[in-house]
């Protein structure tokens, strides 16, 4: 079993629909990041939590300790918003990381 | 600030041959990560550096694969005697201080034929 697993796999929707994808963990983290992969391949930093919630742009990302739970939401999603989300998690007992396999989000016009 | 810039973009080796993967951490971060991306799987971290030590080599294979950052110059991954099955990509990341204020460099997509 992953340390961290996100859902969905695949996501598919509609320009101007609000999107959420879901992370869940297994081990005691320091921190949670949302990765964004786009289809060249580069990776980009989104956001990076250790509690609450955090707002960039269109893009929300909150997190449940308690739960061992991350969402992340864009809002009025836009076809450049295609690309692979990635949720990976910094232990609190090293400097291991975590990734989930991702979410590959596809919006279509 | 050119941020995180790893070199070549894509590299091909023959099975037997040296890969050397180069990153250059943005200006101002002396920690360095690498991490390997096998196809249709996720990231999987294989070492985390400062300037010439390794701080955590936990998700180094125990063979035929090295790192390092030198005081001067970039960080090196060195993958001896490449096989079929180090096809991947590799990125690296670098921070100014541990896993915070995270940068991702583009990869390297490694084929060996």
């Amino acid at each position: 079993k992953n340390e961290v697993e996100q859902s969905p796999q695949n996501l598919t929707a509609q320009e101007g629909e609000f999107i959420t994808i879901n992370c869940s963990y297994s081990v005691g983290i320091s921190a949670l990041h949302w990765l964004q992969q786009h289809p060249g391949g580069g990776i980009v930093s989104l956001f990076m939590l250790s509690s609450g919630k955090k707002k960039h742009g269109r893009l929300i990302a909150t997190i449940n300790i308690q739960e061992k739970h991350s969402s992340l939401h864009i809002t009025a999603s836009h076809p450049r918003d295609s690309a692979v989300y990635i949720c990976a998690v910094r232990s609190d007992t090293g400097n291991q990381f975590y990734f989930g396999t991702g979410t590959s989000l596809t919006v279509i016009p | 600030n050119a941020g995180v810039m790893q070199n070549p973009r894509h590299l091909v080796r023959r099975r037997g041959q040296e890969a050397r993967l180069r990153c250059s951490p943005m200006k101002g971060h002396s920690h360095v990560y690498w991490y390997r991306q096998l196809p249709e799987e996720g990231l999987k971290f294989m070492v985390y550096l400062q300037k010439e030590n390794i701080i955590d080599e936990s998700g180094m294979p125990k063979e035929r694969f090295s790192a390092e950052f030198p005081k001067e110059g970039p960080s090196i991954l060195r993958i001896q005697q490449v096989v079929r099955g180090d096809s991947a990509a590799y990125f690296c990341a670098s921070s100014p201080q541990g896993p915070v204020g995270y940068t991702f460099g583009s990869g390297t997509r490694l084929t060996v034929v």
